[in-house]
Protein backbone atom coordinates (compact mmCIF):
# COMPACT_ATOMS: atom_id res chain seq x y z
CA UNK A 1 0.00 0.00 0.00
CA UNK A 2 1.61 3.42 -0.98
CA UNK A 3 -1.29 5.64 -1.03
CA UNK A 4 -1.76 8.73 1.09
CA UNK A 5 -5.87 8.91 1.71
CA UNK A 6 -7.45 12.61 2.21
CA UNK A 7 -11.17 13.22 2.75
CA UNK A 8 -12.94 14.41 1.52
CA UNK A 9 -12.31 15.59 -1.78
CA UNK A 10 -13.87 18.42 -2.08
CA UNK A 11 -15.45 20.56 0.87
CA UNK A 12 -17.36 24.31 0.94
CA UNK A 13 -17.73 25.68 3.87
CA UNK A 14 -18.79 29.03 5.22
CA UNK A 15 -16.66 31.27 6.56
CA UNK A 16 -17.95 30.70 10.40
CA UNK A 17 -17.63 26.99 9.97
CA UNK A 18 -15.66 25.13 11.38
CA UNK A 19 -14.31 21.66 9.33
CA UNK A 20 -11.50 19.23 9.67
CA UNK A 21 -9.56 17.66 6.68
CA UNK A 22 -8.08 14.43 7.09
CA UNK A 23 -5.26 12.01 5.93
CA UNK A 24 -4.12 8.54 6.43
CA UNK A 25 -1.45 6.49 5.14
CA UNK A 26 -0.33 3.18 6.32
CA UNK A 27 3.32 2.96 5.01
CA UNK A 28 4.67 2.92 7.95
CA UNK A 29 5.82 6.71 7.71
CA UNK A 30 6.97 8.83 10.85
CA UNK A 31 6.36 11.94 9.13
CA UNK A 32 3.82 13.63 7.62
CA UNK A 33 3.32 17.09 6.11
CA UNK A 34 0.38 19.72 4.88
CA UNK A 35 0.99 21.52 1.73
CA UNK A 36 -1.47 24.37 0.48
CA UNK A 37 -1.42 24.61 -3.45
CA UNK A 38 -3.31 27.96 -5.28
CA UNK A 39 -4.13 27.43 -8.92
CA UNK A 40 -1.39 27.32 -11.59
CA UNK A 41 1.23 27.64 -8.40
CA UNK A 42 3.70 25.44 -6.71
CA UNK A 43 2.56 23.57 -3.26
CA UNK A 44 3.42 25.40 -0.50
CA UNK A 45 4.49 24.25 2.89
CA UNK A 46 2.56 24.83 5.98
CA UNK A 47 3.21 22.07 8.63
CA UNK A 48 5.69 19.22 9.21
CA UNK A 49 4.73 16.29 12.04
CA UNK A 50 7.85 14.10 12.68
CA UNK A 51 7.18 11.12 14.84
CA UNK A 52 3.72 12.80 15.83
CA UNK A 53 5.26 15.79 16.89
CA UNK A 54 4.82 19.36 15.45
CA UNK A 55 8.68 20.28 13.60
CA UNK A 56 7.76 22.65 11.51
CA UNK A 57 4.81 25.51 10.82
CA UNK A 58 5.06 27.67 8.34
CA UNK A 59 4.29 30.81 10.03
CA UNK A 60 0.28 29.44 8.88
CA UNK A 61 -2.60 31.53 10.61
CA UNK A 62 -4.18 30.15 13.97
CA UNK A 63 -7.65 29.81 12.01
CA UNK A 64 -5.30 26.14 10.31
CA UNK A 65 -4.73 23.77 13.10
CA UNK A 66 -2.86 20.48 12.74
CA UNK A 67 -3.47 17.48 14.81
CA UNK A 68 -1.96 14.19 14.50
CA UNK A 69 -3.53 11.18 16.28
CA UNK A 70 -1.33 8.58 15.68
CA UNK A 71 1.36 7.66 13.34
CA UNK A 72 -1.03 7.00 10.62
CA UNK A 73 -3.07 9.73 10.83
CA UNK A 74 -3.13 13.91 10.51
CA UNK A 75 -5.97 16.08 10.20
CA UNK A 76 -6.02 19.96 9.70
CA UNK A 77 -8.79 21.77 11.42
CA UNK A 78 -10.27 24.39 9.83
CA UNK A 79 -12.17 27.50 11.07
CA UNK A 80 -13.40 31.07 10.58
CA UNK A 81 -11.72 31.06 7.07
CA UNK A 82 -11.27 33.27 4.20
CA UNK A 83 -12.39 33.03 0.58
CA UNK A 84 -8.58 33.35 -0.25
CA UNK A 85 -7.75 30.26 1.69
CA UNK A 86 -9.61 28.32 -1.19
CA UNK A 87 -7.19 26.17 -2.08
CA UNK A 88 -6.23 22.44 -2.88
CA UNK A 89 -4.97 21.17 0.37
CA UNK A 90 -2.76 18.31 0.20
CA UNK A 91 -1.40 15.55 2.76
CA UNK A 92 2.20 13.93 2.05
CA UNK A 93 4.37 11.60 4.39
CA UNK A 94 7.95 10.07 4.00
CA UNK A 95 9.75 7.16 6.16
CA UNK A 96 11.23 9.90 8.14
CA UNK A 97 12.12 13.29 8.05
CA UNK A 98 15.52 12.47 6.22
CA UNK A 99 15.67 12.76 2.62
CA UNK A 100 13.19 10.85 1.74
CA UNK A 101 10.87 10.30 -0.85
CA UNK A 102 7.66 12.10 -0.25
CA UNK A 103 4.20 10.41 -1.22
CA UNK A 104 1.20 12.60 -2.47
CA UNK A 105 -2.59 12.09 -1.55
CA UNK A 106 -4.66 13.32 -4.20
CA UNK A 107 -6.31 16.43 -1.95
CA UNK A 108 -8.75 18.29 -0.98
CA UNK A 109 -10.20 21.07 -2.69
CA UNK A 110 -11.32 23.68 -0.43
CA UNK A 111 -14.03 26.44 -1.48
CA UNK A 112 -14.59 28.96 1.13
CA UNK A 113 -17.39 31.38 0.48
CA UNK B 1 -0.56 43.10 -19.77
CA UNK B 2 -0.40 39.52 -18.07
CA UNK B 3 0.93 39.09 -14.36
CA UNK B 4 3.93 37.60 -13.56
CA UNK B 5 2.70 33.61 -12.46
CA UNK B 6 -0.53 33.90 -13.90
CA UNK B 7 0.06 31.49 -16.42
CA UNK B 8 2.93 28.23 -16.26
CA UNK B 9 5.63 28.16 -18.60
CA UNK B 10 4.61 25.79 -21.25
CA UNK B 11 6.91 22.90 -23.25
CA UNK B 12 5.02 21.62 -26.06
CA UNK B 13 6.79 18.53 -28.07
CA UNK B 14 5.66 16.25 -30.67
CA UNK B 15 5.02 12.46 -29.38
CA UNK B 16 7.93 10.10 -29.28
CA UNK B 17 10.43 13.10 -29.00
CA UNK B 18 12.38 13.64 -26.17
CA UNK B 19 11.42 16.54 -23.47
CA UNK B 20 14.00 18.66 -21.21
CA UNK B 21 12.37 20.27 -18.33
CA UNK B 22 14.30 22.56 -16.31
CA UNK B 23 14.66 23.60 -13.20
CA UNK B 24 16.58 26.24 -11.23
CA UNK B 25 17.01 25.70 -7.39
CA UNK B 26 17.10 27.90 -4.77
CA UNK B 27 19.50 27.02 -2.02
CA UNK B 28 23.28 25.77 -2.41
CA UNK B 29 22.60 24.11 1.08
CA UNK B 30 19.78 21.94 -0.40
CA UNK B 31 21.25 17.98 -0.42
CA UNK B 32 17.82 16.41 -2.02
CA UNK B 33 15.84 16.80 -5.05
CA UNK B 34 12.73 15.35 -6.71
CA UNK B 35 10.79 16.02 -9.62
CA UNK B 36 7.12 15.43 -9.48
CA UNK B 37 4.61 15.34 -12.06
CA UNK B 38 0.76 16.58 -11.35
CA UNK B 39 -1.92 16.07 -13.42
CA UNK B 40 -4.98 18.47 -13.56
CA UNK B 41 -6.92 17.44 -9.85
CA UNK B 42 -4.83 15.11 -8.73
CA UNK B 43 -1.54 15.24 -5.74
CA UNK B 44 2.07 15.77 -7.21
CA UNK B 45 3.07 12.00 -8.08
CA UNK B 46 6.84 11.33 -7.82
CA UNK B 47 9.02 10.67 -11.07
CA UNK B 48 12.40 10.73 -9.96
CA UNK B 49 15.10 12.27 -7.19
CA UNK B 50 19.06 12.29 -6.57
CA UNK B 51 21.04 13.15 -4.01
CA UNK B 52 23.66 16.04 -4.27
CA UNK B 53 26.58 13.55 -3.98
CA UNK B 54 25.41 12.60 -8.35
CA UNK B 55 25.26 14.50 -10.99
CA UNK B 56 22.76 12.37 -13.11
CA UNK B 57 20.27 9.29 -12.34
CA UNK B 58 18.39 7.43 -14.93
CA UNK B 59 14.89 5.68 -14.32
CA UNK B 60 12.41 4.47 -16.94
CA UNK B 61 12.49 6.11 -19.74
CA UNK B 62 13.55 9.34 -17.35
CA UNK B 63 16.70 11.03 -16.60
CA UNK B 64 17.55 13.51 -13.84
CA UNK B 65 20.79 15.80 -13.82
CA UNK B 66 21.93 17.76 -11.66
CA UNK B 67 24.32 21.05 -12.11
CA UNK B 68 25.22 22.34 -8.36
CA UNK B 69 27.64 24.57 -9.78
CA UNK B 70 24.90 26.93 -11.60
CA UNK B 71 21.92 25.18 -9.28
CA UNK B 72 20.36 23.65 -11.88
CA UNK B 73 18.39 20.45 -12.18
CA UNK B 74 16.56 19.00 -15.42
CA UNK B 75 14.50 16.37 -16.16
CA UNK B 76 14.95 14.05 -19.68
CA UNK B 77 11.95 12.23 -20.73
CA UNK B 78 12.64 9.83 -23.62
CA UNK B 79 10.02 8.85 -26.05
CA UNK B 80 7.19 11.47 -24.96
CA UNK B 81 4.16 10.08 -24.89
CA UNK B 82 -0.12 11.84 -24.44
CA UNK B 83 0.56 9.84 -20.89
CA UNK B 84 3.22 12.39 -20.14
CA UNK B 85 0.99 15.22 -20.76
CA UNK B 86 1.00 17.21 -16.82
CA UNK B 87 2.91 19.81 -15.08
CA UNK B 88 6.15 19.30 -13.79
CA UNK B 89 7.71 20.10 -10.70
CA UNK B 90 11.49 20.30 -9.20
CA UNK B 91 11.17 19.68 -5.59
CA UNK B 92 14.17 20.80 -3.07
CA UNK B 93 15.10 19.25 0.26
CA UNK B 94 16.62 22.18 2.54
CA UNK B 95 18.53 20.14 5.19
CA UNK B 96 16.65 20.72 8.83
CA UNK B 97 16.67 18.34 11.84
CA UNK B 98 13.21 19.46 12.22
CA UNK B 99 12.10 17.79 8.91
CA UNK B 100 11.83 17.37 5.09
CA UNK B 101 11.38 20.88 3.95
CA UNK B 102 10.53 20.44 0.43
CA UNK B 103 10.24 23.66 -1.21
CA UNK B 104 9.13 23.51 -4.72
CA UNK B 105 9.71 25.17 -8.03
CA UNK B 106 7.45 27.17 -10.44
CA UNK B 107 6.61 24.32 -12.55
CA UNK B 108 6.82 23.37 -16.26
CA UNK B 109 3.48 22.65 -18.19
CA UNK B 110 4.67 19.89 -20.63
CA UNK B 111 1.99 19.22 -23.75
CA UNK B 112 2.30 16.33 -26.15
CA UNK B 113 0.84 16.48 -29.08
CA UNK B 114 0.14 13.51 -30.84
Amino acid sequence: DTEVTQTPKHLVMGMTNKKSLKCEQHMGHRAMYWYKQKAKKPPELMFVYSYEKLSINESVPSRFSPECPNSSLLNLHLHALQPEDSALYLCASSQDSGNTEAFFGQGTRLTVV
Amino acid sequence: GESVGLHLPTLSVQEGDNSIINCAYSNSASDYFIWYKQESGKGPQFIIDIRSNMDKRQGQRVTVLLNKTVKHLSLQIAATQPGDSAVYFCAENWPNNAGNMLTFGGGTRLMVKP
